[in-house]
């Protein structure tokens, strides 16, 4: 197994208060990505990185923030934080070039009250 | 845009019988495509990849898929179904030389005894 790690693996919060999820990876892959999965969508890509201080927006970055300071760690911040960001949390890893093939973490289930 | 179509929500099927999950991909250029497994309360484990170097691709578990550009298809398949694998499966495209997967929606498969 990819060596990923999620911290928290569940966070309860309320609305309105700011949260931080964390990914941790042992392998040195240049490529990390965020994901929240919700029944019905499938997985939705939220911000990734291409290396250290290099990140882009996905398809649902609103209310979302990263960032990478470290190749091995990847944050990603809900600033305030919505009922509607209740999820599961998936980050992945990728050496990248050519297939960009993807290692997934255990997940972080998110609930907001 | 590059998109990737899985027919079914939900497979049922009885435990030794064929497991067949479609996947159809957009795309005029072959791209490299991947099936991932998800058992519950787990993250997306990597079951297979085509990478065009063969068409009919083995992947783990006894699952494997085949590669056709005609109908832009990659679906994939089991010859005897067993409990253990009762999980989510989601199909995923990259187009070469970009640096995102675009899963599909997935497919939960259910075996019965």
């Amino acid at each position: 197994d990819a060596g990923i790690t999620q911290s928290p693996r569940h966070k309860v919060t309320e609305t309105g208060t700011p949260v931080t999820l964390r990914c941790h990876q042992t392998e040195n892959h240049r490529y990390m990505y965020w994901y929240r999965q919700d029944p019905g969508h499938g997985l939705r890509l939220i911000h990734y990185s291409y290396g250290v201080k290099d990140t882009d927006k996905g398809e649902v970055s609103d209310g979302y923030s990263v960032s990478r300071s470290k190749t091995e760690d990847f944050l990603l911040t809900l600033e305030s934080a919505t009922s509607s960001q209740t999820s599961v949390y998936f980050c992945a890893i990728s050496e990248g070039p050519p297939y960009y093939e993807q290692y997934f973490g255990p997940g972080t289930r998110l609930t907001v009250t | 845009a590059q998109s990737v179509t899985q027919l079914g929500s939900h497979v049922s099927v009885s435990e030794g019988a064929l497991v067949l999950l479609r996947c159809n991909y957009s795309s005029s250029v072959p791209p490299y495509l991947f099936w991932y497994v998800q058992y519950p309360n787990q993250g997306l484990q990597l079951l297979l990849k085509y990478t065009s170097a063969a068409t009919l691709v083995k992947g783990i578990n006894g699952f494997e898929a085949e590669f056709k550009k005609s109908e832009t298809s990659f679906h994939l398949t089991k010859p005897s179904a067993h409990m253990s694998d009762a999980a989510e499966y989601f199909c995923a495209v990259s187009e070469q030389n970009t640096d995102k997967l675009i899963f599909g929606t997935g497919t939960r498969l259910q075996v019965f005894p």
